[in-house]
């Protein structure tokens, strides 16, 4: 099945600063990839995703990279803002097990003001 | 819109008793819904697939007797966790997808179980 590796596990950033996060996935059939960000006790949030017929996607300060070839794909924050501080997860799906997303175990971002 | 409500969002249960949870997607048709599970600091689990009107599918070495997953709607999926024991104690997440977005999945606020 598809495995998904996310690194870093921690991010400290200070305020206006940018941020990346990568993943890399096993699945070379994957061909979603979405972007979570989760705050303490709250839902997963959806903040972009980018299929596989797609190198680059952004919207506003956010942006995702795909490099197929690689199997990875990183998220980009620019102009960090203290409430970008969040748990941010990657996922990958459709590939072998079609439909089911396989997450990334997390990166803790951190931004001071 | 793409909105999913959970219910209840918190639960405390006194072990080997049953606890129900509730899924709905509000505003779109889910044919395909998925149930989580989170251990604080920690990624999401996938415990099953719910298709609507077949059996779940569970991912191995979650047992299906003790986690009653049916989808008798486009909009409505239940988990019941069943003789329930404080290992059973966690944040509990579904999520819908919308067919009509193929693969984008939209996640419920979650309920805390704890089971005392």
């Amino acid at each position: 099945g598809e495995n998904v590796e996310q690194h870093p596990s921690t991010l400290s950033v200070q305020e206006g600063d940018s941020a990346v996060i990568k993943c890399t996935y096993s699945d070379s059939a994957s061909n979603y990839f979405p972007w979570y960000k989760q705050e303490l006790g709250k839902r997963p949030q959806l903040i972009i995703d980018i299929r596989s017929n797609v190198g680059e996607k952004k919207d506003q300060r956010i942006a995702v990279t795909l490099n197929k070839t690689a199997k990875h794909f990183s998220l980009h924050i620019t102009e960090t803002q203290p409430e970008d501080s969040a748990v941010y997860f990657c996922a990958a799906s459709g590939g072998t097990n079609a439909g089911k997303s396989t997450f990334g175990d997390g990166t803790t971002l951190t931004v001071k003001p | 819109g793409a909105v999913v409500s959970q219910h209840p969002s918190w639960v405390i249960c006194k072990s080997g008793t049953s606890v129900k949870i509730e899924c709905r997607s509000l505003d779109f048709q889910a044919t395909t819904m998925f149930w989580y599970r989170q251990f604080p600091k920690q990624s999401l689990m996938l415990m099953a697939t719910s298709n609507e009107g077949s059996k779940a599918t569970y991912e191995q070495g979650v047992e299906k007797d003790k986690f009653l997953i049916n989808h008798a709607s486009l909009t409505l999926s239940t988990l019941t966790v069943t003789s329930a024991h404080p290992e059973d104690s966690s944040f509990y997440i579904c999520s819908a997808r919308d067919w009509a977005l193929r693969d984008t999945q939209y996640f419920g606020p979650g309920t805390r179980l704890t089971v005392l």
